[in-house]
């Protein structure tokens, strides 16, 4: 039993580039999640989904979009990467929005 | 912002009880408190979380004061391998949906 995955762990981007973070959980859950989380503070919610098909806003989600087509995976993509999204992003899941499973994070750098 | 007040950074002897206070003065009455921790920058790791009753697993205990606008967080026997730190987090509502809203956290640094 994976848990949650994610993918990349590191990423480098340049200004101006594009990416894809990857989620993938296998526990069924309906409730998926990405944060991000900045030196010494906690996590900042980005978007959310309540289920396959659904999104929406968290506290922080400009410069971010995100799709959630199967129920398993859930997808954060950055358009046009900027310095200020340098950040260590974090996934997690949730039956319902109870007790949340976290992936390991992806260190992302852009410079 | 946070609904939750924790204090920066505690010290505890290994092998002695930890409590972990949080101020949670603005709480409503339907939202639960949940506690995570996160150990050297890994995902954070759920602990425990309660409504109004004293919650108890192997991990950790959760003792919530009668009118719920404070809890403390007890691990019993502190190990090396508690140092994390802890977060005290109110579960909110928006739009029939639930979001953890997330504070700094507490630095605990167990010493031997």
């Amino acid at each position: 039993n994976a848990g949650v995955t994610q993918t990349p762990k590191f990423r480098v981007l340049k200004t101006g580039q594009s990416m894809t973070l990857l989620c993938a959980q296998d526990m069924n859950h309906e409730y998926m999640y990405w944060y991000r989380q900045d030196p010494g503070m906690g996590l900042r919610l980005i978007h959310y989904s309540v289920g396959e098909g659904t999104t929406a806003k968290g506290e922080v989600p400009d410069g971010y979009n995100v799709s959630r087509l199967k129920k398993q995976n859930f997808l954060l993509g950055l358009e046009s990467a900027a310095p200020s999204q340098t950040s260590v992003y974090f996934c997690a899941s949730s039956y319902l929005g109870g007790e949340a499973f976290f992936g390991q994070g992806t260190r992302l750098t852009v410079v | 912002d946070a609904k939750t007040t924790q204090p920066t950074s505690m010290d505890c002897a290994e092998g002695r009880a930890a409590n972990l206070p949080c101020n949670h003065s603005t709480i409503s009455g339907n939202e639960y408190v949940y506690w995570y921790r996160q150990i050297h920058s890994q995902g954070p790791q759920y602990i425990i979380h309660g409504l109004k009753n004293n919650e108890t697993n192997e991990m950790a205990s959760l003792i919530i004061t009668e009118d719920r606008k404070s809890s403390t967080l007890i691990l019993p026997h502190a190990t090396l391998r508690d140092t994390a730190v802890y977060y005290c987090i109110v579960r909110v509502a928006v739009d029939s949906n639930y979001q953890l809203i997330w504070g700094a956290g507490t630095k605990l640094i167990i010493k031997p």
